[in-house]
């Protein structure tokens, strides 16, 4: 069984820019949820969705925005992009996204904002 | 909101020897599971153990076990006969459960576990 897909690995923006990035998850999950690691801020929650539908959100500001596809395959944009905004964008699946249910991480999009 | 503290930002030990990471946490909430997960270079997050607030039986999974004091909030990880393999980051991981299933996962800073030959 194929894990977690992140595309693409490693991404160089601008500032101002936009960008998308792209979650496959494992076949039959359909909870799909996203992660930022910074050095500084450490892991910190960013939203998770099932069944196409955003479930929960954590806190940043209205510039991060995902979707989710019937498929389950999962993307995140970020828009106006901000030198704070460079980090590993970890995504993880589960089969229903329940509480204490293990999530499977993939193995992140690095994204560098110049 | 939670926090998730962790103390060690680093440690190292030979392979072998027993090491212990810490973990305290602090929440109002009452239902809740906590995780360990490790991040080697590969920089993919692995599920290492997870315990259930409500059950006061500590965890294992074979070299790996949990010592959980609830009312201490307290959730540290014990790697016993650590293998060159173990190194890599550790996050001690906290989530509840919310009114819509489950939150988001909450992590401390983590550990950076060395262990050398």
């Amino acid at each position: 069984k194929a894990g977690v897909t992140q595309t693409p690995r490693y991404l160089i923006k601008t500032r101002g820019q936009q960008v998308t990035l792209s979650c496959s998850p494992i076949s039959g999950h359909r909870s799909v949820s996203w992660y930022q690691q910074t050095p500084g801020q450490g892991l910190q929650f960013l939203f998770e969705y099932f069944s196409e539908t955003q479930r929960n959100k954590g806190n940043f500001p209205g510039r991060f925005s995902g979707r989710q596809f019937s498929n389950s395959r999962s993307e995140m944009n970020v828009s106006t992009l901000e030198l704070g905004d460079s980090a590993l964008y970890l995504c993880a699946s589960s089969a229903t996204g329940g509480v204490g249910e293990k999530l499977f991480f993939g193995s992140g999009t690095q994204l560098s904002v110049l | 909101a939670q926090t998730v503290t962790q103390s060690q930002p680093e440690m190292s030990v030979q392979e072998a020897e027993t090491v212990t990471l810490s973990c305290t946490y602090d929440t109002s909430e009452s239902n809740y599971y906590l995780f360990w997960y490790k991040q080697p270079p590969s920089r993919q997050m692995i599920l290492v153990i997870r315990q259930e607030a409500y059950k006061q039986q500590n965890a294992t999974e074979n070299r790996f076990s949990v010592n959980f004091q609830k009312a201490a909030k307290s959730f540290s990880l014990k790697i016993s006969d650590s293998q060159l393999g173990d190194t890599a980051m550790y996050f001690c991981a906290f989530m509840k459960r919310s009114g819509g299933g489950a939150d988001g996962l909450t992590f401390g800073k983590g550990t950076h576990l060395i262990i050398q030959p």
